[in-house]
This record gives C-alpha cells, sequence and structure tokens, in this order.
C-alpha cells in the first residue's frame, strides 16, 4: 500500500463550480499534513497546512480526519487558473515530506 | 528574494555519461531536499541535508547515484554513469529551521538517450 493516496483524475470541471478531492495516508503517526499545487512543468508550491481543526484560506478549505487517516481540499468557485495538479503531502516524525502523486484538476470556461 | 536555484535546467545525455546537477538552497535555510519526479512514481525523496551533514539517503536508487553539500550554499547530485531509466525531473528543495514547508527550485530536466 503506498504511504499516500490519492485518486489521479483528472477531475474536468465547469468555472464556479465546486470540487473536493480526497487523500489517504498509512501511517497513524503521521504529524503534519499540507496540500502543495504543481502547474504543469512546473515546480511544487505550498497552497495550505492542514490542521486538525480544519481550515480556510479564501476559497480553499483543507480538512483532516485522523481516525480515518484522511485529508481533503475543497475549492469553491473555481476559477480556470486553479487548473492544476494537486499534491497530498504528509510529514512523519522528521523532516521527510512523502508526496502523493497527484490530481489533476482541468477547469472548463 | 533569489529562491532555490537549480542548474542546469536542461541535461539531455549519452547512457554512460556523468551527469552532475547543481542546488543553491534559499539563504539561511539550513535543510536541503533533493527529489525525483516521474509519470509512474510520482515525486520521490532521494537524500536530505540538515545543516550540511546527509541525514536520510534510503531514497538513492543505487551506488551510481551521490549527493554532497560542502556548504550551507551548494549541493550537487550526481549520477555516474547515467542510464536511460535515469530520465525524470530532479528537483531540489530547501526549508528553514523547524519549518516543515519546503521550497523548491525550478528543476532539472534529465534526458539519458
Amino acid at each position: 500500500r503506498k504511504e499516500v493516496e490519492q485518486d489521479p483524475g483528472p477531475f474536468n470541471v465547469p468555472e464556479g463550480a465546486t470540487v473536493a478531492f480526497n487523500c489517504t495516508y498509512s501511517n497513524s503517526a503521521s504529524q503534519s499534513f499540507f496540500w502543495y499545487r504543481q502547474d504543469c512543468r512546473k515546480e511544487p508550491k505550498l497552497l495550505m497546512s492542514v490542521y486538525s481543526s480544519g481550515n480556510e484560506d479564501g476559497r480553499f478549505t483543507a480538512q483532516l480526519n485522523r481516525a480515518s487517516q484522511y485529508i481533503s481540499l475543497l475549492i469553491r468557485d473555481s476559477k480556470l487558473s486553479d487548473s492544476a495538479t494537486y499534491l497530498c503531502v504528509v510529514r512523519g516524525g522528521n523532516e521527510k515530506l512523502t508526496f502523493g502523486t497527484g490530481t489533476r484538476l482541468t477547469i472548463i470556461p | 528574494d533569489a529562491g532555490v536555484i537549480q542548474s542546469p535546467r536542461h541535461e539531455v545525455t549519452e547512457m554512460g555519461q556523468e551527469v552532475t546537477l547543481r542546488c543553491k538552497p534559499i539563504s539561511g535555510h539550513n535543510s536541503l531536499f533533493w527529489y525525483r519526479q516521474t509519470m509512474m512514481r510520482g515525486l520521490e525523496l532521494l537524500i536530505y541535508f540538515n545543516n550540511n551533514v546527509p541525514i536520510d539517503d534510503s531514497g538513492m536508487p543505487e551506488d551510481r547515484f551521490s549527493a554532497k553539500m560542502p556548504n550551507a550554499s551548494f549541493s550537487t547530485l550526481k549520477i555516474q554513469p547515467s542510464e536511460p531509466r535515469d530520465s525524470a525531473v530532479y528537483f531540489c528543495a530547501s526549508s528553514p529551521h523547524s519549518v516543515y514547508e519546503q521550497y523548491f527550485g525550478p528543476g532539472t530536466r534529465l534526458t539519458v538517450t
């Protein structure tokens, strides 16, 4: 079983719609959780951290469910510029980050 | 502010040749990470350094791969000899002390023919 699993997509969503991704992780001792965004042929960049109580950043909402070991990302009122690959990232007990293989999102005009 | 700098941005080489990838982390960051990204396997950690010391190299695929960090502002990843299956994008990332966000460089796209 992979340490971090994501649905690869692609998700093709009309502009203005709401879209949600889930991610599951296998190590119950994982300590930190993140969503990174990667544009085509570019480097990954941090989108947001994921906190136990859930957190929101503008149109983006992240949730963590430790009991079920999954993380979610919700994007409301999607924009064309949201088209990218979204990487679920988990940190264990040290500085190492484990990346999921990503979910590809395309926003359609 | 300068981000993580990697060179070269693109490298095309023939099988059997030595390849050296270079990275300059963000000034003041004390952790440095080398990743490899392919379509099949996604983003994989190869090795990381803390204060110039290699901490975990368990992701280095085999002895053909080696990495060094002679000082806080420079690291290299070397592949000798290179093979076609090494073709990938290699990213370098850095992070400050006790902060887990990693800042990635633009990557080196390596093609081994």
